[in-house]
């Protein structure tokens, strides 16, 4: 089945320690992508990746680090996690960047005390 | 820069109501246009998409949507709403060499049975 899946699912932390949240998908997607969603602000993008080793800054990147080593995988990681980073995270693949049509993950919902 | 209103943020309907749920961009050139759906505890959907030909699109679950270039609209719509499709829905429009998908507010659809 063709899916994006993501780990963990839900995510209590602490300021200050460094967390991995990790993406994959199975369909060869080139382009991945992770996105934050809170309530009023829809969903906003925080780091992009047109392919392997190739990776960019979305719209609200600070705090944030990716990384893309493989086709298929695409974590993110917060190396000191703050409490404005609580949210819901969503990872998302498609074909290229210019097919748009994006397969999006569960989610990850992260809560930083 | 771009951006997505989405002028309903929570709408309520009895079934069998009809639905129109309303998106305006903000883009001078040419965009992609998608609408999005979450239902609860779930993750991101897509429901239609629009890339260029017939301004009207149709979807899944009986669900289409009108582009209209002159007014930067890209109006949701169902005849006849069920209990089911109380969800979360999400208008985007996705341009330019990034692959970013620009997502509107969201409206939050409670449909009554």
């Amino acid at each position: 089945e063709a899916q994006v899946t993501q780990n963990p699912r839900y995510l209590i932390t602490v300021t200050g320690k460094k967390l991995t949240v990790t993406c994959s998908q199975n369909m060869n997607h080139e382009y991945m992508s992770w996105y934050r969603q809170d309530p009023g602000l829809g969903l906003r993008q925080i780091y992009y990746s047109m392919n392997v080793e190739v990776t960019d800054k979305g719209d609200v990147p600070e705090g944030y680090k990716v990384s893309r080593k493989e086709k298929r995988n695409f974590p993110l990681i917060l190396e000191s996690p703050s409490p404005n980073q609580t949210s819901l995270y969503f990872c998302a693949s498609s074909l290229s960047r210019g097919a748009y049509e994006q397969y999006f993950g569960p989610g990850t919902r992260l809560t930083v005390t | 820069a771009q951006s997505v209103s989405q002028h309903n943020h929570h709408v309520i309907l009895s079934e069998a109501a009809s639905l129109e749920l309303g998106c305006n961009y903000s883009y001078g050139g040419t965009v992609n246009l998608f609408w999005y759906v979450q239902y609860p505890g779930q993750h991101l959907q897509l429901l239609l998409k629009y890339f260029s030909g017939d301004p009207l699109v149709k979807g899944i679950k009986g669900f289409e949507a009108e582009f209209i270039k002159s007014k930067f609209s890209f109006n949701l719509r169902k005849p006849s709403v069920q209990w089911s499709d109380t969800a979360e829905y999400f208008c985007a429009i996705g341009s330019g060499n990034t692959g970013k998908l620009i997502f509107g507010q969201g409206t939050t659809l409670q449909v009554k049975p």
